[in-house]
């Protein structure tokens, strides 16, 4: 059965940083693009990034551009998003998902942004 | 980037009448390689989302039958043959042919 795990989400200030990882197991996982997607409280999904399974290709949403990066550790199965210089707009749960199709999601991860 | 636009924005539904969501894009979402990345997601109260059709008509694994997928171009649809309390939640379309990859608003469906 695919499991993804998120972990890292947390109450940070404005400007500040966190990275976000998510632990997948369930499938090969250096085989597939993984994605990462955010929802704001009470609003829809956003989509946020994904990466090629040798990290030859990265893309994200414009608003993240310069200040996210996404990674992945084909070795240790796992996804992370670095996020630096973060705004209160980033305040959001954050999903992990497999795949450009996204399919399945994990449970997220709660990022606050507050000072 | 492609923006995508569901309608309605909020849908009440009889319990085992049929309903359907409908989800326009600003430009065509034929792939080079031939195939149309339209997605469906359902998300529960409370829970993740999960996908429910992917390029645009095939019903991903353990998704009833009473969901079903269809359109072509820019214009797709969900159709809920019957539906069920469990049905209830936020319906979402997503495109995944072009960068950046974009959903639609949401169709909330809920129980008259």
């Amino acid at each position: 059965e695919v499991q993804l795990v998120e972990s890292g989400g947390a109450l940070v200030q404005p400007g500040g940083s966190l990275r976000l990882s998510c632990a997948a197991s369930g499938f090969t996982f250096s085989s597939y693009w993984m994605s990462w997607v955010r929802q704001a409280p009470g609003k829809g999904l956003e989509w946020v990034a994904s990466i090629k399974q040798d990290e030859s290709e990265k893309y994200s949403v414009d608003s993240v551009k310069g200040r996210f990066t996404i990674s992945r550790d084909n070795a240790e199965n796992s996804l992370h998003l670095q996020m630096n210089s973060l705004r209160v707009e980033d305040t959001a749960v954050y999903y992990c998902a497999k795949g450009k199709w996204l399919d399945p999601w994990g449970q997220g991860t709660l990022v606050t942004v507050s000072s | 980037d492609v923006v995508m636009t569901q309608s309605p924005l909020s849908l009440p539904v009889t319990l085992g009448q049929p309903a359907s969501i409908s989800c326009r894009s600003s430009q065509s979402l034929v792939h080079s390689d031939g195939n149309t990345y339209l997605n469906w997601f359902q998300q529960r109260p409370g829970q993740s989302p999960r996908r429910l059709i992917y390029k645009v008509s095939n019903r991903d694994s353990g998704v009833p039958d009473r969901f079903s997928g269809s359109g072509s171009g820019t214009d797709f649809t969900l159709k809920i043959s019957r539906v069920e309390a469990e049905d209830v939640g936020v319906y979402y379309c997503m495109q995944s042919t072009h960068w950046p990859l974009t959903f639609g608003g949401g169709t909330k469906v809920e129980i008259k």
